[in-house]
This record gives C-alpha cells, structure tokens and sequence, in this order.
C-alpha cells in the first residue's frame, strides 16, 4: 500500500533554507504513474500548493514562489525532498507531501497524503 | 491566475444536507476539472471528490461533487459529527501551470 511521510526540522531561522523530506513506501519512486507534490496549510493562507515532480524530474512549480523552491527525487532511497530558501514567518505552515496516482484518482488529484510536519519560522 | 472562492463556513444539523460552493474568477473552471479534499485536524487531508463528480475508493456515497460553469459544489447528504472539518476545491490552473486551491470552508455540524 502506498504511503507517504514527510520528516524534516520544526524550526528554521529567518533567511535560512528549509529542507524537507518524503519518504515513500509501497511503491517505486520511479513509477510512472505517480507525481510527487508538496502543499502546506496555515491559518492564514489555507492550503496552498509549492510544487510537483515527476517520475523523470520534471518539475512544476507555485509561480509566486518558483524562485525559492527546489524538488528533487532520490531513487535509491525511494524519497523525494523540498528546499525552500530565504525562509519568513510568512513560510510558517504545516506541509504536507502527497502523490497522485493515475492508476487510482487519474493524473490530476492529490490522492495519498502524509500526516504532515510543522515548520516553525522564528529566530 | 485562477482564484477559488468559497464561503468561509457552513453548518447543519445531523442528517441535513450541506452544499459547499466553489466559485472561479476566470473561465479556467469550465476548462479544468475540480477536486474536493477534507480536512480533519491531526490528520492527513483526504481527496473525497476528482474529476468534478468521482469519488476515490472508501469515500462514501454521502459526498457528492458536480460543476456547472465557472462554479461547482460539495455535497454532503446526511450529515454526521465526523464531517465536522474543513473542505478546499482546487484545480489545475495552466496560466501559469498551478494547482489551486479554494479559499476553504469551515463545516460545523451542530
């Protein structure tokens, strides 16, 4: 069965680089019917979408935040990553990473989340 | 860029039915499909509708999803305590390529 779960630091300093990760059980990270993405959610902004990859490292990002964010897959370690940098309070959120599955919701829908990591923004 | 508008809050009684409106500025709606996921605190969200109206294995048959236009709807038929959450609609946007999310809905069974 699918799943997916996101590990990373509570708490980031002002200006500095956060850096999450995804580990992905289940499946190959390199199936062909998945996208990997990366949503957070916070009181003030709700949920909001920073990006997706693909089997092949094909990357789309949120367009207002395309400057700071990098995805990149691990096939050895079956794990996909974010980085996003020069952080504000305004990037403190709960994030989430999840997967379509084109075999089970089509290609668009978010269908398999994790539980989610808080990320704190604060000196 | 797509902007999705939903009420900030719904409620009900056990057993009514509750309907979630998801309103686009743009024309993008009628283009792209919509999705509808829940959100329960402490818990992963859940996708509960894809492709306007389809509803992914395990998501009961109380959730219901359609679109009309530039506006679609959830609807929760029989309403229970568990529903209690919040609820975004989001879609793919390709001007410029992004999944957008609702400004979400706070649903309060009362």
């Amino acid at each position: 069965q699918l799943q997916v779960q996101e590990s990373g630091p509570g708490l980031v300093r002002p200006s500095e680089t956060l850096s999450l990760t995804c580990a992905v059980s289940g499946v190959a990270i390199r199936g062909e019917t998945n996208f990997w993405g990366w949503i957070r959610q916070s009181p003030a902004k709700g949920m909001e979408f920073i990006g997706t990859i693909g089997y092949s490292g094909e990357t789309y990002y949120k367009p207002s935040l395309r400057s700071r964010v990098t995805m990149s897959i691990n096939t050895s370690s079956n794990h996909f990553s974010l980085t996003l940098s020069s952080v504000t309070a305004a990037d403190t959120a709960m994030y989430y990473c999840a997967t379509t599955d084109t075999d089970l919701t089509g290609d668009s829908a978010f269908c398999i989340w994790g539980q989610g990591t808080m990320v704190t923004v604060s000196s | 860029q797509s902007v999705l508008t939903q009420p900030p809050s719904a409620s009900g009684t056990p057993g009514q039915r509750v309907t979630i409106s998801c309103s686009g500025a743009t024309s993008d709606m009628e283009i792209y499909t919509v999705d509808w996921y829940q959100l329960l605190p402490g818990t992963a969200p859940k996708l509960l509708i894809f492709y306007n109206n389809q509803r992914p294995s395990g998501v009961p048959d109380r959730f219901s999803g359609s679109k009309s236009g530039t506006s679609a709807s959830l609807v929760i038929s029989g309403l229970r305590s568990e529903d209690e959450a919040e609820y975004y609609c989001a879609l793919w946007d390709d001007n410029p390529y992004n999944y957008v999310f609702g400004t979400g809905t706070r649903v309060t069974v009362l």
